[in-house]
């Protein structure tokens, strides 16, 4: 079936830089895409969403960018800190359905 | 309640024996999903309630697994006969109404079988 996938499994920063997380996405009648943060022992915990019509979305410190295009997602974080260490998902919901479809996930590492 | 809870946090049983995982939703609340988290992995699509239909069982893994929700609420998962690989922090999350709503996802109740 379709799916979502990731490019990097873990992702190492130093505070106070910029944290670019990937993720490309197969299927081209996805027209919802959110990312999630989960901490250990906590379940995903909302960050962002956009929609397919948009190629870009901001919130605070972070940043959503879709390029339908190529099907591909990233999210940046602005000036990391070791709160942003987690494990990030990008999720898709297929045009018409209602089920999120998850990624593997990337593991964001912050070092001071 | 404020968040969506799940009981138990923990459980740990012996293979072959049933376990019931429950998911209190968010009050008024009227989708309802569960998945499956494996150790290092992402989150495995089980099944989906609206109310207390479930349009969607396409993600129940085998006949062992089996979900109800009951006065559009409480959601119950139950594992038949729990096998090894049944292993998983089980996750459950509720939504409003349409997607602009979002999902709010519960701690997750993580399942040992020994």
């Amino acid at each position: 079936g379709e799916s979502v996938g990731l490019h990097l499994p873990t992702l190492s920063v130093q505070e106070g830089d910029n944290s670019i997380i990937n993720c490309a996405y197969s299927n081209s009648a996805s027209d919802y895409f959110i990312w999630y943060k989960q901490e250990s022992g906590k379940g995903p915990q909302f960050i962002i969403d956009i929609r397919s019509n948009m190629d870009k979305r901001q919130g605070q410190r972070v940043t959503v960018l879709l390029n339908k295009t190529v099907k591909h997602l990233s999210l940046q974080i602005a000036a990391t800190q070791p709160g942003d260490s987690a494990v990030y998902f990008c999720a898709e919901i297929w045009d018409n359905t209602d089920k999120l479809i998850f990624g593997t996930g990337t593991r964001l590492q912050v070092f001071p | 309640g404020a968040g969506v809870s799940q009981s138990p946090s923990n459980k740990v049983t012996e293979k072959g024996k049933d376990v019931e995982l429950r998911c209190d939703p968010i009050s008024g609340h009227t989708a309802l999903y569960w998945y499956r988290q494996s150790l290092g992995q992402g989150l495995e699509f089980l099944i989906y309630f609206q109310g207390n239909s479930a349009p969607d069982k396409s993600g129940l893994p085998s006949d062992r697994f089996s979900a109800e929700r009951t006065g559009g609420s409480v959601s119950t998962l139950t594992i038949q006969r729990t096998q090894q690989e049944d292993s998983a922090v089980y996750l459950c999350a509720s939504r409003l109404g349409g997607i602009a709503y979002g999902y709010t996802f519960g701690s997750g109740t993580r399942l040992t079988v020994v």
